[in-house]
């Protein structure tokens, strides 16, 4: 069973600060992406990577996907409370379903 | 573009009744999910239908039914509900060649 796991569970910052957020699987994806969640709402796509080593850069989100595409992680600059929300990855397998991983709550507090 | 349309948004149900979810999508997408949501677990896959006509069971299928009853509209059904069904549920597509996931806005679903 394929598994993806997200680091940390939950993270609360003040606002401005800088975060990491790690997306974490022994098994290779042919791609990966990063989705925001709204209380209320759907998961959202910020993003895909598909080349290993690959950096996508969205204003102050950056995500890298790892060389040998087991991992990713994503990085916000100076957070901000519209930052706030659930993050989750989803790697593509081989079959072409999407893994999930269970997502990072984060908060950001004015 | 209304995207993917779930419906109801809430739900409440006693233990042993049935239900219905219902769920829609305007892309022309050839494969439909349906996911639960629980705290701390993430999105689990209950069934999903890669084209119209066939379904597949995903990692949660107990308890649940599914009939995509055509390529736009893809329902889940509790025969029988139970308190561990209490969750939220969300429809997403995808098309063939995409690999991005639509959502729906998710169905808020208590058995009491």
């Amino acid at each position: 069973t394929q598994l993806l796991e997200q680091s940390p569970q939950f993270l609360s910052i003040q606002e401005g600060e800088n975060l990491t957020v790690y997306c974490n699987s022994s098994s290779v994806f042919s791609s990966l992406q990063w989705y925001r969640q709204e209380p209320g709402e759907g998961p959202v796509l910020l993003v895909t990577v598909v080349t290993g080593g690959e950096v996508k850069k969205l204003k102050r989100l950056t995500f890298q996907f790892g060389d040998a595409r087991k991992d990713s992680s994503l990085h916000i600059t100076a957070a901000q409370p519209g930052d706030t929300g659930l993050y989750l990855c989803a790697g593509r397998d081989s079959n072409y379903q999407l893994i999930w991983g269970a997502g990072t709550k984060l908060i950001i507090k004015p | 573009n209304a995207g993917v349309t779930q419906t109801p948004k809430f739900q409440v149900l006693k233990t042993g009744q049935s239900m219905t979810l219902q769920c829609a999508q305007d892309m022309n997408h050839n494969s439909m999910y349906w996911y639960r949501q629980d705290p701390g677990m993430g999105l689990r896959l209950i069934y999903y239908s890669a084209s119209e006509g066939t379904t597949d069971k995903g990692e949660v299928p107990n308890g649940y039914n599914v009939s995509r009853l055509n390529k736009r509209e893809f329902s889940l059904r509790l025969e029988s509900a139970a308190p561990s069904q209490t969750s939220v549920y969300f429809c997403a597509s995808r098309g063939a060649s995409g690999t991005e996931a639509f959502f729906g806005q998710g169905t808020r679903l208590t058995v009491v």
